[in-house]
């Protein structure tokens, strides 16, 4: 079945860019019915979903982040990555990645059915 | 700035039924919305229950089911477990974009 698995440094400095990768195994990234997403979570709270990428390379983010966010896609390594520039506290959170659905039978259907255990990021000097 | 809202917390006895609801600042939500739920435990990623409204994944417990309700996407869970003491958060799509619900925690009492 298919597995993703969340990877980057545990700990980055105030206005430096966090990086991280998402390693897809047990499925392709170019499989034409998913997109990929990044969906973070501060400690206590809520989720949030930060954007996500077609294996086209098509992108879409929270206009919230939209300034610092870019998602990119190695169909190579069957992968994707997160990098999120000038970092501040309050970017500290458990960063998740996703597959995120979208196909049709019938009807359509969206869904993230798939997720990373994550990975937590904190943001300090 | 669309805002999508859920009761911030719950009780239920085990064996009781329970319904959790997820609201749009921009309106009805409508199936239109896809409506999703997810279970999440402390310290674990979060687990899909139900997508498109009602759709239930293959490991989705028979106990939970997804509805419109109202103007809002539900989640009922019926004949409540211990084991279904978590948070829950519903998403929404909104076109391009997905916006979660500020979740639920449910507890079994």
């Amino acid at each position: 079945q298919v597995q993703l698995q969340e990877s980057g440094p545990g700990l980055v400095k105030p206005s430096e860019t966090l990086s991280l990768t998402c390693t897809v195994s047990g499925g392709s990234v170019s499989s034409g019915s998913y997109y990929w997403s990044w969906i973070r979570q501060p400690p206590g709270k809520g989720l949030e979903w930060i954007g996500y990428i077609y294996y086209s390379g098509s992108t879409n983010y929270n206009p919230s982040l939209k300034s610092r966010v870019t998602i990119s896609v190695d169909t190579s390594k069957n992968q994707f990555s997160l990098k999120l520039s000038s970092v501040t506290a309050a970017d500290t959170a458990v960063y998740y990645c996703a597959r995120d659905y979208r196909g049709y039978s019938g009807t359509r259907h969206y869904y993230m059915d798939v997720w990373g255990k994550g990975t937590t990021v904190t943001v300090s000097s | 700035q669309t805002v999508v809202t859920q009761e911030p917390s719950l009780t239920v006895s085990p064996g009781g039924t329970v319904t959790l609801t997820c609201a749009s600042s921009t309106g009805a939500v409508t199936s239109g919305y896809y409506p999703n739920w997810f279970q999440q435990k402390p310290g674990q990623a979060p687990r899909a229950l139900i997508y498109s409204t009602s759709n239930k994944h293959s490991w989705t417990p028979a106990r939970f089911s997804g509805s419109l309700l109202g103007g809002k996407a539900a989640l009922t869970l019926s004949g409540v477990q211990p084991e279904d003491e978590a948070e829950y958060y519903c998403l929404l799509y909104y076109g391009g974009a997905r916006i979660f619900g500020g979740g639920t925690k449910l507890t079994v009492l």
